[in-house]
């Protein structure tokens, strides 16, 4: 079935370094690919999206690729700030009977930045 | 906003107890899903709902049953709690449509402990 493997964490940076966290997925056809962030306390949201190969997703200096040829879609910022503190959650969406879609996550990565 | 409203933040319930966690959304979202959040196995999906009265099982549906007698509401339900049901539980909904890119939106999660 489908799948998404993301780097363990903890991912523990110093302010304005650079981030890459590692996503790669298994999927038959053509899933859409995002990047959910989970601040402590809270719920997910989502950070990006890509719906086909090679688009880039991009939101709040966060960027990732849509990579077909590798199947990965690895979440880069340039500079990080301590509010970038959180678990972050790549996930594809797997379609059921064409009127819906579910959410296939991987295991969360937790980044810590310091000051 | 789009807001996913789950009834409790934090539950205390015994080994034995029935338990329902409540979830409401105010977007008019055909899809709503139960995800159970452990550390180190990411989310997992428990059971969604495609329509009023539809479910499926995730995942992970042992132990747990669902509700959708309205379209704004879907309940989980702890048949008879045990201590391996401790958790986090976050609730999502989304659109339906055939186009997978749909955005899923979540509640701020119960954490339920079962002692």
């Amino acid at each position: 079935g489908n799948s998404v493997t993301q780097m363990e964490g903890p991912v523990t940076l110093s302010e304005e370094a650079f981030l890459t966290i590692n996503c790669t997925y298994t999927a038959t056809g053509y899933p859409s690919l995002f990047w959910y962030v989970q601040y402590p306390g809270e719920g997910l949201q989502l950070l990006l999206k890509a719906t086909k190969a090679d688009d880039k997703g991009s939101n709040k200096g966060f960027e990732a690729t849509y990579r077909k040829e590798t199947t990965s879609f690895h979440l880069e910022k340039g500079s990080v700030q301590v509010s970038d503190s959180a678990v972050y959650f790549c996930a594809l969406s797997e379609g059921y009977g064409g009127a819906t879609n579910k959410l296939i996550f991987g295991t969360g990565t937790l980044l810590a930045v310091q000051p | 906003d789009v807001k996913v409203t789950q009834s409790s933040r934090y539950l205390v319930k015994r080994t034995g107890e029935k338990v329902f966690l409540e979830c409401v959304q105010d977007m008019d979202h055909e899809n709503m899903f139960w995800y159970r959040q452990d550390p180190g196995l990411g989310l997992r999906l428990i059971y969604f709902s495609y329509d009023v009265k539809m479910k499926e099982k995730g995942d992970i549906p042992e132990g747990y049953s669902v509700s959708r007698e309205k379209k704004e509401r879907f309940s989980l339900i702890l048949e008879s709690a045990s201590t391996n049901q401790t958790s986090m539980y976050l609730c999502a909904s989304s659109l339906a449509g055939r186009v997978l890119n749909t955005e899923a939106f979540f509640g701020q999660g119960t954490r339920l402990t079962v002692v």
